[in-house]
């Protein structure tokens, strides 16, 4: 059974850092590009980062770039998501997300974890 | 790419059909995949290539469409299928786009 465990989210003020982890079990980690999202009460859901199967693939939603590090450890089969100078707008619950297809990003998410709260807020 | 569904509320008796619009901005193929989302859990992959069902996704849940013009069915409407549903573009990437969801209500 495929599981993704999110972890590191925290209510912190604006400016600082956080590290996100999501955990990955019951399939092959470094056979899949994995990616970050975000959902945003009223808002709904946003795409924020990615990266390939050997982090030689990285994107980033126009909004974090310059603060946001994806990476990624495939002997640990987990997932990094490093976010510095923290917005009031990066309130969200993030959720990694395993693609459906091997060896792509081109492809849909067939699996997701449940999701970390980060809250952004003086 | 735009992704914009409607309607954004829909309001169905149970049993009866809903049918809820996805469309793109730009032609993206068969590349659309539909997802629900209930509150405390990650979206449930319902739908992918526009048409296929996924693993485990009951028989009512059926996709259409291509290019820019996409559908999801729900043929009869059980309790558990009130929910948020978002289609999703992955013909390029980055970035992948998402529609802003569509609230499907008991009524």
């Amino acid at each position: 059974e495929v599981q993704l465990v999110e972890s590191g989210g925290a209510l912190v003020q604006p400016g600082t850092s956080l590290r996100l982890t999501c955990e990955a079990s019951g399939f092959t980690f470094d056979d899949h590009a994995m990616n970050w999202f975000r959902l945003i009460p009223g808002k709904g859901l946003e795409w924020v980062s990615g990266i390939n199967w050997n982090s030689g693939n990285i994107a980033y939603v126009d909004s974090v770039k310059g603060r946001f590090t994806i990476s990624r450890d495939n002997a640990k089969n987990s997932l990094y998501l490093q976010m510095n100078s923290l917005r009031v707008e990066d309130t969200a619950l993030y959720l990694c997300a395993k693609g459906l297809y091997s060896m792509t990003t081109l492809t849909a998410f067939d699996s997701w974890g449940r999701g970390t709260l980060v809250t952004v807020s003086s | 790419i735009v992704m914009t569904q409607s309607p954004a509320t829909l309001s169905v008796s149970p049993g009866e059909r809903a049918t809820l619009s996805c469309r793109s901005s730009q032609t993206i193929s068969t590349n659309l995949a539909w997802y629900q989302q209930k509150p405390g859990q990650g979206p449930r992959l319902l739908i992918y290539g526009a048409v296929a069902r996924a693993t485990g996704v009951p028989a009512r849940f059926s996709g259409s469409g291509s290019g820019t013009e996409f559908t999801l069915t729900i043929s009869s409407l059980q309790s558990e299928d009130f929910a948020v549903y978002y289609c999703q573009e992955y013909n390029n990437w980055p970035p992948y786009t998402f529609g802003q969801g569509t609230r499907l209500e008991i009524k």
